[in-house]
C-alpha cells in the first residue's frame, strides 16, 4: 500500500522568511495530494492540493511542486506570518482512503 | 453551506466499555470516512461509507464498527475499548466523483 514520508518533523523559521515542507511516497499510482493544517484542538483543514497531471500549483502564498517521476511533492509558504504556525501534513490519496504524512510542526518566530 | 460537525468534542471511558461518535456531513455530500489520529502522529483511515454501506476499511479490528444514515450523517461504534484506543477521531465528507475532503474538529476519546 501506500507509504508517505514527510521531513522535517519540525521547522522553525523567522517571520517573513519562507517555509519548505518536503514528502516522498511510494505508490506510482497515486494520483492526488493534498495538504492538511491543523491547529491546536481542531481537524485537519485542506489548505491546497496538486493532481498528478500538473507541477505547480500556487494560492496566495502557498505553492505546491510535484515531481511525479521522483515521487516527491513539496509545500513552499512564502512571507510566513505568525497564523501560519500550526501542524502540517502532506497526503496521498489511495483508492477510498487518504494516506498521511507524520507532519511537520512550523514555528513562525517573532 | 454548512461544515463537517462531530460530537461530543470530548469523552473519558473506562477500559472494557463501548462508544458511539456521530458525525453530520457537510452540506451536498454522500460519503463519509473516519479516521484515528494518535498524539503526534497523522490520521489513520479506519473506513469509509457511502449509500449506507461500508466502502473500504483500514488496518482497525472488527470492533470497530460504523453506520451511515439516509442524511448522509454517520456513527462510530467502538466496542471493549483498549486504553491504545485513546486519540483524536476525525470524520471528513467527501462527495462521489470529487476528490477533496473535509474535516470536522474531532472527537477526543480518552479511555482510562
Amino acid at each position: 500500500g501506500e507509504n508517505v514520508e514527510q521531513h522535517p518533523s519540525t521547522l522553525s523559521v523567522q517571520e517573513g522568511d519562507s517555509a519548505v515542507i518536503k514528502c516522498t511516497y511510494s505508490d506510482s499510482a497515486s494520483n492526488y495530494f493534498p495538504w492538511y493544517k491543523q491547529e491546536l484542538g481542531k481537524g485537519p483543514q485542506l489548505i491546497i492540493d496538486i493532481r498528478s497531471n500538473v507541477g505547480e500549483k500556487k494560492d496566495q502564498r502557498i505553492a505546491v511542486t510535484l515531481n511525479k517521476t521522483a515521487k516527491h511533492f513539496s509545500l513552499h509558504i512564502t512571507e510566513t506570518q505568525p497564523e501560519d504556525s500550526a501542524v502540517y501534513f502532506c497526503a496521498a490519496k489511495e483508492d477510498d482512503k487518504i494516506i498521511f504524512g507524520k507532519g511537520t510542526r512550523l514555528h513562525i518566530l517573532p | 453551506e454548512t461544515g463537517v460537525t462531530q460530537s461530543p468534542t470530548h469523552l473519558i471511558k473506562t477500559r472494557g466499555q463501548q462508544v458511539t461518535l456521530r458525525c453530520s456531513s457537510q452540506s451536498g455530500h454522500n460519503t463519509v470516512s473516519w479516521y484515528q489520529q494518535a498524539l503526534g502522529q497523522g490520521p489513520q483511515f479506519i473506513f469509509q461509507y457511502y449509500r449506507e454501506e461500508e466502502n473500504g476499511r483500514g488496518n482497525f479490528p472488527p470492533r470497530f464498527s460504523g453506520l451511515q444514515f439516509p442524511n448522509y450523517s454517520s456513527e462510530l461504534n467502538v466496542n471493549a475499548l483498549e486504553l491504545d484506543d485513546s486519540a483524536l477521531y476525525l470524520c471528513a465528507s467527501s462527495s462521489t466523483g470529487v476528490t477533496e475532503a473535509f474535516f470536522g474538529q474531532g472527537t477526543r476519546l480518552t479511555v482510562v
